[in-house]
C-alpha cells in the first residue's frame, strides 16, 4: 500500500489564483481529513469527509472547498488564494470501510503552499 | 472549545536520559488521544493512540498515559537516542474532530 499520497509537494501561487491539492488513499478508509499547519503551530482541521458524497466543515473552512466523489480521493480547492493561506497542508485518512478500526489517522507527506 | 497545550515547547537532553512530554486539554469529553512524531519537512507518524477507556499504552521505549478527569496526558521516552529528535504532537479526538497541540520540539544530543 502507498498509504496517503498528496500532490504537489510544493507550490507557489499568486494572490487570487486558484488551485486544487490532491489527496488519494489506497487503504479503503472511509474517513478523510484536510488539515493546515502554520509555522510553530499544531494542525487545524479544514474539512473532513465520512464517506463518498459526504463532507463537513472543520475548524477553519473559510476560503476552501472540498468534494468526495470516490472513497479514494479527497481534493481540496482554493478558489482565490490569499497570503493567509500560506501553510503546509496535510491530508489524512482513518477507519477501514465497514469496520470498527481504532480511529488512528494516517497522514500524507504534506503540500507546502506559498501565496505571494 | 477544546484547547490543547503542550509543555515544554522545546526540550534538549543528552543521550540516554529518560524524559516526559506533557499534554493538557480543557474538555475531558474526548474519544481518543493520539501522540504523533513529526520530522522536519515531513508528515506525521502515529506513535500511540489511547482510547478514552484506557489509562496507558506502551510501544517499545515509549509509554503514554491518559488521565481524562484532569485533562492530562504524558509521553514518557526511556533511554533517549539522537534518532528521537523530532517534534512530538498530541491530539485529542472528538468523533471526527481532532485538535492538536503546538508540539514539543525535542533534541537529543549525542
Amino acid at each position: 500500500n502507498a498509504g496517503v499520497t498528496q500532490t504537489p509537494k510544493f507550490r507557489i501561487l499568486k494572490i487570487g489564483q486558484s488551485m486544487t491539492l490532491q489527496c488519494t488513499q489506497d487503504m479503503n478508509h472511509n474517513y478523510m481529513y484536510w488539515y493546515r499547519q502554520d509555522p510553530g503551530m499544531g494542525l487545524k482541521l479544514i474539512y473532513y469527509s465520512v464517506g463518498a458524497g459526504i463532507t463537513d466543515k472543520g475548524e477553519v473552512p473559510n476560503g476552501y472547498n472540498v468534494s468526495r466523489s470516490t472513497t479514494e480521493d479527497f481534493p481540496l480547492r482554493l478558489e482565490l488564494a490569499a497570503p493567509s493561506q500560506t501553510s503546509v497542508y496535510f491530508c489524512a485518512s482513518s477507519y477501514p470501510k465497514g469496520g470498527q478500526g481504532r480511529n488512528t489517522q494516517y497522514f500524507g507527506p504534506g503540500t507546502r503552499l506559498t501565496v505571494l | 472549545k477544546q484547547e490543547v497545550t503542550q509543555i515544554p515547547a522545546a526540550l534538549s537532553v543528552p543521550e540516554g536520559e529518560n524524559l516526559v512530554l506533557n499534554c493538557s486539554f480543557t474538555d475531558s469529553a474526548i474519544y481518543n488521544l493520539q501522540w504523533f512524531r513529526q520530522d522536519p519537512g515531513k508528515g506525521l507518524t502515529s506513535l500511540l493512540l489511547i482510547q478514552s477507556s484506557q489509562r496507558e499504552q506502551t510501544s517499545g521505549r515509549l509509554n503514554a498515559s491518559l488521565d481524562k478527569s484532569s485533562g492530562r496526558s504524558t509521553l514518557y521516552i526511556a533511554a533517549s537516542q539522537p534518532g528521537d529528535s523530532a517534534t512530538y504532537l498530541c491530539a485529542v479526538i472528538h468523533s471526527h474532530d481532532m485538535r492538536f497541540g503546538a508540539g514539543t520540539r525535542l533534541t537529543v544530543k549525542p
